[in-house]
């Protein structure tokens, strides 16, 4: 089936630089989005790739290869409000498939 | 706009029990999805309607579980009869077009005893 898949738990501290990937299944691939969700809220989107590169916004940044079926998130300038899970969700034509969620969690 | 908009927010029900969910999506949005969340399963695209029509409901979990969307500003998620493992948070989202940002409501957390 069609299954992403995530780093379970990431740590660093504030002011730091997170990567957190995602790798996908390639058939029917349509595009790749990053939602946030804090701990009792809902999922908020953060961004969108469709095409290989870089899409930048503000302290975060998602980047898509299609060719190695991957992509990433970046946090760039790291705070205390960032600890958050990710989620990368793909699209395949007309089903969207969520990633598991890698739990981000920023020390002082 | 008021975003998307669930309700109720909390749900506590006894097994056996029908359970029903309500959303009602962003103005103009013509795609709605429904999902739910659990520790142990992630969040689960249950079923998702374009222009109010169902596309794809494979990830409904059987036959107790239905939804409706009867017009652009509503839709229903039922559970009947409801079990305890179906405790969980169900979202409801809507977005402007397929590939487009989703917009999440509040959330349901519903708990089946």
């Amino acid at each position: 089936g069609q299954s992403l898949e995530q780093p379970s738990e990431v740590t660093a501290v504030e002011g730091a630089i997170v990567q957190i990937n995602c790798t996908y299944q390639t058939s029917g691939f349509y595009g790749l989005s990053w939602y946030q969700q804090h701990d009792g809220g809902a999922p908020t989107f953060l961004s969108y790739n469709a095409l290989d590169g870089l899409e930048e916004t503000g302290r975060f940044s998602s980047f898509l290869s299609r060719s190695d079926s991957y992509g990433y998130l970046l946090l760039q300038e790291l705070q205390m409000k960032d600890s958050a899970s990710y989620f990368c969700a793909a699209i395949y034509g007309q089903n969207f498939v969520f990633g598991p969620g890698t739990r981000l969690s920023v020390l002082p | 706009d008021a975003g998307v908009i669930q309700s109720p927010r909390h749900e506590v029900t006894e097994m056996g029990q029908e359970v029903t969910l309500r959303c009602k999506p962003i103005s103009g949005h013509n795609s709605l999805f429904w999902y739910r969340q659990t520790m142990m399963r992630g969040l689960e695209l249950l079923i998702y309607f374009n222009n109010n029509v169902p596309i794809d409901d494979s990830g409904m979990p059987e036959d107790r579980f239905s939804a409706k969307m009867p017009n652009a500003s509503f839709s229903t998620l039922k559970i009947q009869p409801s079990e305890p493992r179906d405790s969980a948070v169900y979202f409801c989202a809507s977005t402007a077009g397929t590939g487009d940002e989703q917009f999440f409501g509040p959330g349901t957390r519903l708990t089946v005893l």
